[in-house]
């Protein structure tokens, strides 16, 4: 089935650095991907859809120049939190469709990526 | 604005027995409905989904029910084993692959 990785899992950084997080379709190829983010005991909040070769399109309220968006390759997304602070600690999920698996509508996630800002 | 959520947070049941998940969403245009499992630091995981010109729909040891009428889906799981323990979300697909999550339940299983 459809495999999303994610890179790093989890990255520590000091308050005013930027990180940039991964997102690999490994076995299919993905013109659109999603990033969600989630705080501790709640649900998955839709940030961005990531569209490969054009700008992203960002969800209300999502700063777009603090969460920079690149899709550069049908298999690769990249987000970078830009001049982190500790607010934006949180559990970074990226996710895809192959078109296939279990349905075209369905999502397969990456693992996550949890971010703590110090 | 539209929203997908879920009446109960958490959920304990004894294992073997059925548990039910029950999830209220607001958006009458949405055509597609999908159930997540989310395990502890994991991404969510696909379970079963259904579309809205369905009622039901069954899985291994799942079902999924849909009340179109007052904008209800629940989700049964069969003889519930430990592995269940996870949190569950029920999503709204609103066009494309676009995705947006309920609240989510944590469903305990007492052993």
């Amino acid at each position: 089935g459809a495999v999303v990785s994610q890179h790093p899992s989890w990255v520590i950084c000091k308050s005013g650095t930027s990180v940039k997080i991964e997102c690999r379709s490994l076995d299919f190829q993905a013109t659109t991907m999603f990033w969600y983010r989630q705080f501790p005991k709640q649900s998955l909040m839709l940030m961005a859809t990531s569209n490969e070769g054009s700008k992203a399109t960002y969800e209300q309220g999502v700063e777009k120049d603090k969460f920079l968006i690149n899709h550069a390759s049908l298999t690769l997304s990249t987000l970078t939190v830009t001049s982190a602070h500790p607010e934006d600690s949180s559990f970074y999920i990226c996710s895809a469709s192959d078109g296939i698996t279990s349905g075209a509508n369905v999502l397969t996630f990456g693992a996550g990526s949890r971010l703590t800002v110090l | 604005g539209e929203s997908v959520g879920l009446h109960l947070p958490t959920l304990s049941v004894q294992e073997g027995d059925n548990s039910i998940i029950n999830c209220a969403y607001s958006n009458s245009a949405s055509d597609y409905f999908i159930w997540y499992k989310q395990e502890s630091g994991k991404g969510p995981q696909f379970i079963i989904d259904i579309r809205s010109n369905m009622d039901k729909r069954q899985g291994q040891r799942v079902t999924v029910l849909l009340n179109k009428t007052v904008k209800h889906l629940s989700l049964q799981i069969a003889a519930t084993q430990p592995g269940d323990s996870a949190v569950y979300f029920c999503a709204e697909n609103t066009g494309g692959f676009k995705t947006i999550f309920g609240a989510g339940t944590r469903l305990f299983v007492k052993a």
